[in-house]
């Protein structure tokens, strides 16, 4: 597609509840990324992926969130039994390049996902 | 540490005015990345500019420029003759070996309202 499209755009889910955010990258970036945005900050890095591969997922906040990309173009962020601190926006971006240490592509991020649990 | 530090939460300037926005950065790496994004209502966060830390000079585009200084840590970015459009919150960002493999590192944000 010509950009990372992020669906649903809006999730109000009730505490306790499951829900599943989704991203569709630019087709053909290797690498794609899950941020967490609260409200007032700047986006905090959640997990990589690199094509079907999830290198790291240092900053899943708890065990409650869940990340995947079998076929290494969409992923799914998975959140279980939801939290009022989960409210935030969930953003995705892609890159073309692989990540690494030495890799310094600029990210292409979605409108991202705005989380609101009551 | 990594840490990327944004001190000006919220600017309002009048539309045609000269704005600069703030960015001062910590890294220990020697070889390290720096970005601009702008963060429109729409939501999306937008690629503005990339500079490496060997690259000093500053950058001119249309509007846009920008103004690396190594020895102050800092990478600011000033609009010319203001737009409202350019209503939005702008991030900068540092990447390098110490912020972890695949990590960029974000500041807080400025918001920028320009008024007409």
């Amino acid at each position: 597609g010509a950009g990372v499209s992020q669906s649903p755009r809006y999730k109000v889910a009730k505490r306790g509840q499951d829900v599943a955010l989704r991203c569709d990258p630019i087709s053909g970036h290797v690498s794609l990324f899950w941020y967490q945005q609260a409200l007032g900050q700047g986006p905090e890095f959640l997990t990589y992926f690199q094509n079907e591969a999830q290198l790291d997922k240092s900053g899943l906040p708890s065990d409650r969130f869940f990340a995947e990309r079998p076929e290494g173009s969409v992923s799914t962020l998975k959140i279980q039994r939801t939290q009022q601190e989960d409210s935030a926006v969930y953003l995705c971006a892609s890159s073309l390049e692989q990540g690494g240490t030495m890799a310094y592509s600029p990210l292409h991020f979605g409108n991202g996902t705005r989380l609101t649990v009551t | 540490a990594q840490k990327v530090t944004q001190a000006q939460t919220e600017i309002s300037v009048v539309e045609k005015e000269d704005v600069t926005l703030d960015c001062v950065y910590e890294t220990r790496d020697t070889t390290y990345y720096l970005f601009w994004y702008k963060q429109p209502p729409s939501g999306e966060l937008v690629f503005l500019i990339r500079r490496n830390s060997f690259d000093e000079q500053n950058e001119i585009s249309g509007r846009y420029s920008w103004n690396f200084q190594k020895s102050t840590s800092s990478f600011n970015f000033t609009i010319t003759a203001s737009q409202v459009v350019d209503s939005a919150v702008y991030f900068c960002a540092l990447k390098g070996p110490s912020s972890g493999t695949y990590k960029y590192i974000f500041g807080t944000g400025t918001r920028l309202k320009v008024l007409a």
